[in-house]
């Protein structure tokens, strides 16, 4: 069974750095784009990038270029989403999601709240 | 970049009635080359993830109710669910992956009971 399972909420003040996680099982890792996507309160869902595990290869939303980065460790199976310095507007849930080859998204983490907040 | 837009925002249905949801894409999302359209359903359910109900604008995913079917071409799509169970409440998003440099979504549909 595919699985994508993500790492805690946080709590966090501006200014903090975060590193939050995705890990898969049941698959390959290695061959499957990973998908991180962001859910404002009470709002849609916006892409923020991709990441091939395989060789790390990684695209960006242009929204989101330069404001995230995007990395995986392959030998943990694990898929990061990183920011340097939060602000109180990156609160919001994060999901990663798993890309099938065809490039719709076929599987979802449970998601990762994260609060930013003074 | 393709825009996605979703009508109604919002949609209240009586059980066991048919609920009609629309996504419409600011330019083509079918592929001439395998006359495939690009777009996919999701739900995402009260404080739940997404989770992918139909790919290639008609084709349900394994496990998904057959009440959940999906239609249309080029630009226009629709999602229909026949006969609305209580546990269909959800929000509902199309996305296209015609271009994934960006993806794009719909702002979602909120459907509820009536």
């Amino acid at each position: 069974e595919v699985q994508l399972v993500q790492s805690g909420a946080e709590v966090k003040k501006p200014g903090e750095s975060l590193k939050i996680s995705c890990k898969g099982s049941g698959y390959s890792f290695t061959t499957y784009w990973i998908a991180w996507v962001r859910q404002m309160p009470g709002k849609g869902l916006e892409w923020m990038g991709i990441i091939y595990p395989g060789d790390s290869d990684t695209r960006y939303s242009p929204s989101f270029q330069g404001q995230v980065t995007i990395s995986a460790d392959k030998s943990i199976s694990t898929a990061y989403l990183q920011w340097n310095r939060l602000e109180a507007s990156d609160t919001a849930m994060y999901y990663c999601a798993r890309v099938d080859p065809d490039y719709y998204f076929d599987s979802w983490g449970q998601g990762t709240l994260v609060t930013v907040s003074s | 970049d393709i825009v996605m837009t979703q009508s109604p925002d919002s949609l209240a249905v009586s059980l066991g009635e048919r609920a009609t949801i629309n996504c419409r894409s600011s330019q083509s999302i079918l592929y001439r080359s395998n006359n495939k359209n690009y777009l996919a359903w999701y739900q995402q359910k009260p404080g739940q993830p997404p989770k992918l109900l139909i790919s290639w604008a008609s084709s349900r995913k394994s496990g998904v109710p057959d009440r959940f079917s999906g239609s249309g071409s080029g630009t226009d799509f629709t999602l229909t669910i026949s006969s609305l169970q209580a546990e269909d409440v959800a929000v509902y998003y199309c996305q296209q992956y015609y271009t994934t440099l960006p993806y794009s979504f719909g702002q979602g549909t909120k459907l509820e009971i009536k």
